[in-house]
C-alpha cells in the first residue's frame, strides 16, 4: 500500500503540450521530494521542497507544495521528448530521512 | 563525486541460490539505503544505515535476507535461497545526515530469479 498517491498514473501526450502530475497524501509531509527516472536506471533527484505553499521552477518544470503540506504537483510546460520517463514524489520520514515513495507517473511525451 | 555505484547492473539465478548486490556509495554520505522496486511502482524501503550501524528495516525484508555496511563504507545485500517473487530491480542510495537532503541512486542491480 502506497502512503502517496500519485496521479494519474500513466500519460501520454504530443511534444509541446502542457502537463500537471500531482501527488496526495492524507497526511502531513515533513519534506517532499520529486524524482524522475529513466528505464533501467535510479531515480534522479529534480527537488526538495519542506515549505507549505513553496514554489520552484527548474527550467520548464515548476513545484508547487501544498499550504497544509499534504500534497504537491509538478506542472511541465511544452513538454519534450527529453521529459519521457517516471516521475516520483517522495515524502521524508520522522526519522533517519527515510524516504516513502509513491508508485509514480509514467510520462511519454511523443515527437 | 562519481556517484553510487552498484554490482552487478544484472543478475540471473536460478530459484533457490544465493546472490549477493554491492553498493559503494558517495564518500562524503554517512546514510546509505536499500530499496526494491518492480515493475510499474515506486521504490519499496528495505532498510538503511548510518556509518556501520543498520538503523532500520523494513517488513519487506524477511529472514531470507541479510544486509551488512562493514565499516561504514561499502554495502552488500544478500538473499539466500531466492525465489521468482525475489525478482525485482534493487537500488542503493546514499545521502547526507539531516532531513532534507535528497538521496543520490545508483543505477540498481536488476535480479531476475528462473
Amino acid at each position: 500500500t502506497q502512503l502517496l498517491e500519485q496521479s494519474p498514473q500513466f500519460l501520454s501526450i504530443q511534444e509541446g503540450e502542457n502537463l500537471t502530475v500531482y501527488c496526495n497524501s492524507s497526511s502531513v509531509f515533513s519534506s517532499l521530494q520529486w524524482y524522475r527516472q529513466e528505464p533501467g536506471e535510479g531515480p534522479v533527484l529534480l527537488v526538495t521542497v519542506v515549505t507549505g505553499g513553496e514554489v520552484k521552477k527548474l527550467k520548464r518544470l515548476t513545484f508547487q507544495f501544498g499550504d497544509a503540506r499534504k500534497d504537491s504537483s509538478l506542472h511541465i510546460t511544452a513538454a519534450q521528448p527529453g521529459d519521457t520517463g517516471l516521475y516520483l514524489c517522495a515524502r521524508g520520514g520522522n526519522a533517519g530521512n527515510m524516504l516513502t515513495f509513491g508508485g509514480g507517473t509514467r510520462l511519454m511525451v511523443k515527437p | 563525486d562519481t556517484g553510487v555505484s552498484q554490482n552487478p547492473r544484472h543478475k540471473i539465478t536460478k530459484r533457490g541460490q544465493n546472490v549477493t548486490f554491492r553498493c559503494d556509495p558517495i564518500s562524503e554520505h554517512n546514510r546509505l539505503y536499500w530499496y526494491r522496486q518492480t515493475l510499474g511502482q515506486g521504490p519499496e524501503f528495505l532498510t538503511y544505515f548510518q556509518n556501520e550501524a543498520q538503523l532500520e528495516k523494513s517488513r519487506l525484508l524477511s529472514d531470507r535476507f541479510s544486509a551488512e555496511r562493514p565499516k561504514g563504507s561499502f554495502s552488500t545485500l544478500e538473499i539466500q535461497r531466492t525465489e521468482q517473487g525475489d525478482s525485482a530491480m534493487y537500488l542503493c542510495a546514499s545521502s547526507r545526515r539531516g532531513p532534507g537532503y535528497g538521496y543520490t541512486f545508483g543505477s540498481g542491480t536488476r535480479l531476475t530469479v528462473v
